[in-house]
């Protein structure tokens, strides 16, 4: 499985918006960019996914560079709620890859 | 409601005991998938079913089993043989393995081995 980069932390203000960016240098043509989110203590949840084009839906925004070598996942206006971890991950369009590899993710942490 | 249901939230056994955990869902979903997540760290791949009385071996299978006799029940069993089983289990569903399908997640079961 190809393999992503996103720090290791962050942080934002209550009510501002957040980026949150993930590397994906050896991304292949066939794979989507899926993104899940794992609140504490509890099982990760989908949060949106995308190929080429710029993705929205009602949790976020997914913003897929040119090249597709980069993306970023956009909150819009933080929440409390919104405090978990994010992880970025590649899977294959044409299937085969049955499991989500999961890095360690970028926790965000939301100050009021 | 639809979605997935993992029981017990938590779960307390000796050593040399084997433990069974329980992953049932609603969603008519042909696939089902358990992980194993260790403090801070990533969800890593044990077992998958794509179907009814079919499974394959994830990343980690070693000292686990697994059965699916129900297309909506995939219980996992921690055995005697896995040596280090205290971690938080996760199970999960998708409408089929592979390519963009979502993957839905229960709860968790939180075992301690003692």
């Amino acid at each position: 499985d190809a393999k992503t980069t996103q720090p290791n932390s962050m942080e934002s203000n209550e009510e501002e918006p957040v980026h949150l960016p993930c590397n994906h240098s050896t991304i292949s043509g066939t794979d989507y960019i899926h993104w899940y989110r794992q609140l504490p203590s509890q099982g990760p949840e989908y949060v949106i996914h995308g190929l080429t084009s710029n993705v929205n839906n009602r949790m976020a925004s997914l913003a897929i560079a040119e090249d597709r070598k980069s993306s970023t996942l956009i909150l819009h206006r933080a929440t409390l709620r919104d405090a978990a971890v994010y992880y970025c991950i590649l899977r294959d369009r044409e299937g085969g890859s049955e499991k989500l590899v999961f890095g360690k993710g970028t926790k965000l942490t939301v100050n009021p | 409601d639809g979605g997935i249901t993992q029981s017990p939230k938590y779960l307390f056994r000796k050593e040399g005991q084997n433990v069974t955990l329980s992953c049932e869902q609603n969603l008519n979903h042909d696939a089902m998938y358990w992980y194993r997540q260790d403090p801070g760290q990533g969800l890593r791949l044990i077992y998958y079913s794509q179907i009814v009385n079919d499974f394959q071996k994830g990343d980690i299978a070693e000292g686990y089993s697994v059965s699916r006799e129900k297309k909506e029940s995939f219980p996992l069993t921690v055995t005697s043989a896995q040596k280090n089983p205290t971690a938080f289990y996760l199970c999960a569903s998708s409408i089929s393995a592979g390519g963009p399908n979502e993957q839905f997640f229960g709860p968790g079961t939180r075992l301690t081995v003692l």
